[in-house]
């Protein structure tokens, strides 16, 4: 079956320390991968996306790389603020659409 | 994308009662869909909206404890019936596109006392 698997947080850096949050899946098919953020309190914002292999998401500064070899999407930043403390979910899409979420990893950016 | 709203934002509510959540969408959208959230947890799919017909669910979820109505391209409702404290969690709506990617409305957290 798919699904997706993600490093047990919590993960906690100093402000601009370098991140990255593994992510592995396993799927049928061809997924696209997803990121998406949870701030406290509030809805899930979708961060990045990846549609096929090798394609590399970015937004804000946050980076992920589609790997089909590894079936991986490990999310990565270079310089973690203080604000990007969050809750991200990696998710996978396989063709009827839904969306099947990793259990979310906890990063705490202190000053 | 699409801007979503849901209502109510936030109710605590006793146990044995319903509570009916709304989801509003401002463009007319294929694919709807509802996810719960569990404290602490990820984000489980309850069921697919379809518009004009029964919805879709998810192993573990029924109808008559999560009904589910889509009587148009932009709007749909979950209700979540005869609560006890164990439904006590967040409950999405999100829409998806041609691309398979899903956005997602602000969420309605719900306690049960």
């Amino acid at each position: 079956g798919n699904s997706v698997t993600q490093m047990e947080g919590p993960v906690t850096l100093s402000e601009e320390a370098f991140l990255t949050i593994n992510c592995t899946y396993t799927a049928t098919g061809y997924p696209s991968l997803f990121w998406y953020v949870q701030y406290p309190g509030e809805g899930l914002q979708l961060l990045l996306k990846a549609t096929k292999a090798d394609d590399k998401g970015s937004n804000k500064g946050f980076e992920a790389t589609y790997r089909k070899e590894t079936t991986s999407f490990h999310l990565e930043k270079g310089s973690v603020q203080v604000s990007d403390s969050a809750v991200y979910f990696c998710a996978l899409s396989v063709v009827t659409g839904k969306l099947i979420f990793g259990q979310g990893t906890t990063l705490q950016v202190k000053p | 994308s699409a801007v979503i709203s849901q209502k109510p934002s936030r109710d605590i509510c006793q146990r044995g009662t319903s509570l009916t959540i709304q989801c509003q969408v401002d463009s007319q959208v294929t694919m709807m869909f509802w996810y719960r959230q569990q404290p602490g947890q990820s984000l489980t799919l309850i069921a697919t909206a379809n518009q004009g017909s029964e919805a879709t669910y998810e192993s573990g979820f029924v109808i008559d404890k999560f009904p589910i109505s889509r009587p148009n391209l932009t709007f749909s409702t979950l209700t979540v019936s005869n609560m006890s404290p164990e439904d006590s969690s967040i409950y999405l709506c999100s829409v998806g596109n041609q691309e398979r990617t899903q956005y997602f409305g602000p969420g309605t957290r719900l306690t049960v006392l």
